[in-house]
Formats: structure tokens, C-alpha cells, sequence
């Protein structure tokens, strides 16, 4: 599997402001994903985050509240905009299709960013 | 669409007890399975999957086969440790409209379990 790390790893933010997050990965992956743990529930994936182009975004989340980045194979970026209480959460990426054609149909997750809005 | 359901948590065993934790599904064709776990304050780690029916996934002593004739992959391991303490996701994972392997995740709610000496 690839090794994948996430920064920063926690952060109290007040609202109104915005917060980037950064995923790092070790090797070359094919694709990339962000997704949302509220607290006390499951994974709801966010976007795809695409290469050289525009994310995909999911039912119910949008490009103005959640930009992301993707500029090359191995780092994506998640802003958080315009932050309220109910952003707060754990923020993950995951990551598929490692190089040499490994890992195509399994997703691995960095460790989470946990976010505090006040 | 796409969705999993798991049984409802939280589950509370003893050390050396067994476990089992319920999972079905609902999908079109054939999705790949999988359980991830989740350790208190950190991120979702791959347990096991199982990529066509039948198929048995297995690692760290836990268990989960394949079974389409009944959507379902059930997670088991035969004798529980503390160390098992955790949050243990279903998920499946459908190709997409290309029929690539790379594929969104849904996930089932999560069941908590914790267990004790």
C-alpha cells in the first residue's frame, strides 16, 4: 500500500474563516479522494479530486464551499470555505491505483484531519 | 443505487468471545467488498476484501466471504482481543461506467466494538 499523510492532522478553526488541507502520498496514484466523517457517523465521499482538471463533485457538495486542487500525482489539497459549526469533522483522503498497476480496485486513507469550528 | 447496511452497534464482547458482525448489501453487477477498521483516533485501515462471489477475505484472524445469492459479507474472527477495540466499516465498491476498476466507495454506518478483559 501507499503511505499517505495528511496535515495538518487537527485544527480549531473560527467560523467564517477557511482551512486548507493538504494530502501528501509516496508514489504515483491514479486517483484521489476527500471524504467527510461527522462525528459519530460514516464516510460520505465529497469529490473525486481529478488531475490537471476540476474535481468531481458529489450530490449535495459544491465546488464554492469545497475547492480542491490536484496538480500532479502524489498531492491534492481540500479547502474548507467560509467554515460554520457544522463543518466540523474528520477530513480524509484516500487514495487509488498504485504505480505499476497495484492497488486498482482498493481504496487506502490517510490518517484524517480533524476539524473544530467555533 | 449503491448502499450497505450493517447491523447495529455498539457490540460489547469479552476477550476470547466470537464475533460476528452483519453486513448486506444492495448494488447492480458485481461490486467488491470490503471491511475497513477504524482504532480509536486514527484513520480507516483496509481489513479485508473480496473482489467476486465467493471469495473469502481474511486477515488478522477475521473472516468475511462473498456471498451473492445472499448480498451479504459478514465479518467474523473466532476469538476477539482488546486490541480489536474499534469501529468496523462495511463498504462496497461499484466500477464505474467505464468498467474500470476505480470506483467510488459507499460505506455502511459503522459498528462500534468494543471489548473487554
Amino acid at each position: 500500500s501507499a503511505v499517505i499523510s495528511q496535515k495538518p492532522s487537527r485544527d480549531i478553526c473560527q467560523r467564517g474563516t477557511s482551512l486548507t488541507i493538504q494530502c501528501q502520498v509516496d508514489s504515483q496514484v491514479t486517483m484521489m479522494f476527500w471524504y467527510r466523517q461527522q462525528p459519530g457517523q460514516s464516510l460520505t465521499l465529497i469529490a473525486t479530486a481529478n488531475q490537471g482538471s476540476e474535481a468531481t463533485y458529489e450530490s449535495g457538495f459544491v465546488i464554492d464551499k469545497f475547492p480542491i486542487s490536484r496538480p500532479n500525482l502524489t498531492f491534492s489539497t481540500l479547502t474548507v470555505s467560509n467554515m460554520s459549526p457544522e463543518d466540523s469533522s474528520i477530513y480524509l483522503c484516500s487514495v487509488q491505483g498504485l504505480a505499476g498497476g497495484r492497488g486498482t480496485d482498493t481504496q487506502y486513507f490517510g490518517p484524517g484531519t480533524r476539524l473544530t469550528v467555533l | 443505487g449503491n448502499s450497505v447496511t450493517q447491523m447495529e452497534g455498539p457490540v460489547t464482547l469479552s476477550e476470547e468471545a466470537f464475533l460476528t458482525i452483519n453486513c448486506t448489501y444492495t448494488a447492480t453487477g458485481y461490486p467488491s467488498l470490503f471491511w475497513y477498521v477504524q482504532y480509536p483516533g486514527e484513520g480507516l485501515q483496509l481489513l479485508l476484501k473480496a473482489t467476486k462471489a465467493d471469495d473469502k477475505g481474511s486477515n488478522k484472524g477475521f473472516e468475511a466471504t462473498y456471498r451473492k445469492e445472499t448480498t451479504s459479507f459478514h465479518l467474523e474472527k473466532g476469538s476477539v482481543q482488546v486490541s480489536d477495540s474499534a469501529v468496523y466499516f462495511c463498504a462496497l465498491m461499484h466500477p464505474n461506467a467505464g468498467g474500470t476498476s476505480y470506483g467510488k466507495l459507499t460505506f455502511g454506518q459503522g459498528t462500534i466494538l468494543t471489548v473487554h478483559p
